[in-house]
C-alpha cells in the first residue's frame, strides 16, 4: 500500500530559529500533499494543501510567511517553520493519497518543541 | 465549507462490549467518509471508510453506517478489546476536496 515517510520524527529548536520537515511519498507520486497540525488531545487541523510545481493553498488563519511549503517534486513536500516560537510547538503531520477521491495516508508525524 | 461534529469526546467500555461513535457533517455534497484510529504519539491509520452510495459497510468487528438524509454516520465496534483503546477520528470530504476531521473520540476499553 501507499507509504508516506516524514522526517524528522521529533525536533527541539530555540526560539527564533527555523525548522524544516520533510514529507515523502515512497511508492507513489503525489501531486498534492496536505499538512496538518495537531495540538495535544485535539483534532487534526489542516494547515495547507501543497501542490507540486505551484504555490501552496493555506487555510484561513495560517500564516504563509511563517509556514513555508515547497513541493518541488512529485514525491517530496517540505514544511519550514520560520522564526519558531514556543506557541508553534505541536505535532505536525503530512499526508498524501494516490487517489484524492479516497482517504489519505499519513506520515509518522514530527513533534516540534520550541524552547 | 464542510464542518464535522463528533460525539462523544470520551467513551469507556468494558472489554467485550460494543462502542458507537457518531458524526454529523454539514455539506450535503460530501461523498466520502473515512474513520481513522490514532494511538498515542502515532500517525492516524485508516480503519474503514464508506462512500455516499452505500448505507453500511462492515469489516470484521468494525462497521460504519451512513444516513445521507440526516447527514450523519457512525462507527460501530463490537466485542471490544483493550487494543481498541485509542482516539478515533471521523472525516468527510467531497470528491477530491480536502479532508475535514471531526474532533475525535478517546475510547478506553477496560479489561
Amino acid at each position: 500500500g501507499a507509504v508516506v515517510s516524514q522526517h524528522p520524527s521529533w525536533v527541539i529548536c530555540k526560539s527564533g530559529t527555523s525548522v524544516k520537515i520533510e514529507c515523502r511519498s515512497l511508492d507513489f507520486q503525489a501531486t498534492t500533499m496536505f499538512w496538518y497540525r495537531q495540538f495535544p488531545k485535539q483534532s487534526l487541523m489542516l494547515m495547507a494543501t501543497s501542490n507540486e510545481g505551484s504555490k501552496a493553498t493555506y487555510e484561513q488563519g495560517v500564516e504563509k510567511d511563517k509556514f513555508l511549503i515547497n513541493h518541488a517534486s512529485l514525491t517530496l513536500s517540505t514544511l519550514t517553520v520560520t522564526s519558531a516560537h514556543p506557541e508553534d510547538s505541536s505535532f505536525y503531520i503530512c499526508s498524501a493519497s494516490e487517489d484524492l477521491s479516497y482517504g489519505y495516508t499519513f506520515g509518522s508525524g514530527t513533534r516540534l518543541t520550541v524552547v | 465549507g464542510e464542518n464535522v461534529e463528533q460525539h462523544p469526546s470520551t467513551l469507556s467500555v468494558q472489554e467485550g462490549d460494543s462502542a458507537v461513535i457518531k458524526c454529523t457533517y454539514s455539506d450535503s455534497a460530501s461523498n466520502y467518509f473515512p474513520w481513522y484510529k490514532q494511538e498515542l504519539g502515532k500517525r492516524p491509520q485508516l480503519i474503514i471508510d464508506i462512500r455516499s452510495n452505500v448505507g453500511e459497510k462492515k469489516d470484521q468487528r468494525i462497521a460504519v453506517t451512513l444516513n445521507k438524509t440526516a447527514k450523519h454516520f457512525s462507527l460501530h465496534i463490537t466485542e471490544t478489546q483493550p487494543e481498541d483503546s485509542a482516539v478515533y477520528f471521523c472525516a468527510a470530504k467531497r470528491n477530491t476536496d480536502k479532508l475535514i476531521f471531526g474532533t475525535g473520540t478517546r475510547l478506553q476499553v477496560f479489561p
